[in-house]
């Protein structure tokens, strides 16, 4: 059983277009986690959600909107996609806000040409 | 807010060779983790590690949370080693990671 999925695990599309990213939780986690890994690795938090509520909101263009429609799933969805965005995003899950061990999706590879 | 310096950023090893991974932070260290990134870019968890030490086959970490640092051992290395070690703590709210240790074992 995957404890936190992500889907899709690849993502090719052109600059302008609009995209989602999906995940979920199966660990009973009160907390989610939208983080981003650039070209050289470095791990950065997007967003955090606790029991469905926003708690951290980094310096992410409003372009970039996070929804959770229950506590197991978290959703990523990115307006008007920019050659910056290309990247790595990463799913992650916690007992709670900001504390315990963090559990990490398999990653969604966005390329935009 | 907190900053995480790790050490060294990159590390070529013979395998079976040992090598000792370095966590600094700026602030008190709090839920401190290390996960190791393979090649395939997926994040494993290594050790959930506040303070102490942590034992896992090859692996070990020790956390002086007093200090401000933490630290992973990896004895006997082996080519599966390879990847990005990261270690990241919470400081108010949200988690900090480090910038990585980029490790390759050589066979």
């Amino acid at each position: 059983d995957t404890a936190v999925s992500q889907t899709p695990k690849y993502l090719v599309t052109q600059m302008g277009n609009d995209k989602s990213i999906k995940c979920e939780q199966n660990l009973g986690h009160d907390t989610m986690y939208w983080y981003k890994q650039d070209s050289k690795k470095f791990l950065k938090i997007m967003f955090s959600y606790n029991n469905k509520e926003l708690i951290i909101n980094e310096t992410v263009p409003n372009r970039f909107s996070p929804k959770s429609p229950d506590k197991a799933h978290l959703n990523l969805h990115i307006n008007s996609l920019e050659l910056g965005d290309s990247a790595v995003y990463f799913c992650a899950s916690s007992q709670a806000q900001g504390e315990g061990t963090q559990y990490f999706g398999p990653g969604t590879r966005l390329l935009v040409l | 807010g907190i900053q995480v310096e790790q050490s060294p950023p990159d590390l070529i090893l013979q395998e079976g060779a040992n090598s000792t991974l370095r966590c600094n932070f700026s602030d008190s260290v709090n839920n401190l983790q290390w996960f190791h990134q393979n090649p395939w870019g997926q994040l494993i968890n290594l050790f959930y590690i506040p303070s102490g030490t942590k034992q896992n086959g090859r692996l070990s970490a020790t956390t002086v949370a007093t200090e401000r640092y933490s630290l992973l051992y990896i004895s006997s290395s082996q080519t599966t080693d390879s990847g990005v070690y990261f270690c990241g703590s919470s400081g108010t709210y949200k988690y900090i990671f480090g910038t990585g240790t980029r490790l390759k074992v050589l066979a």
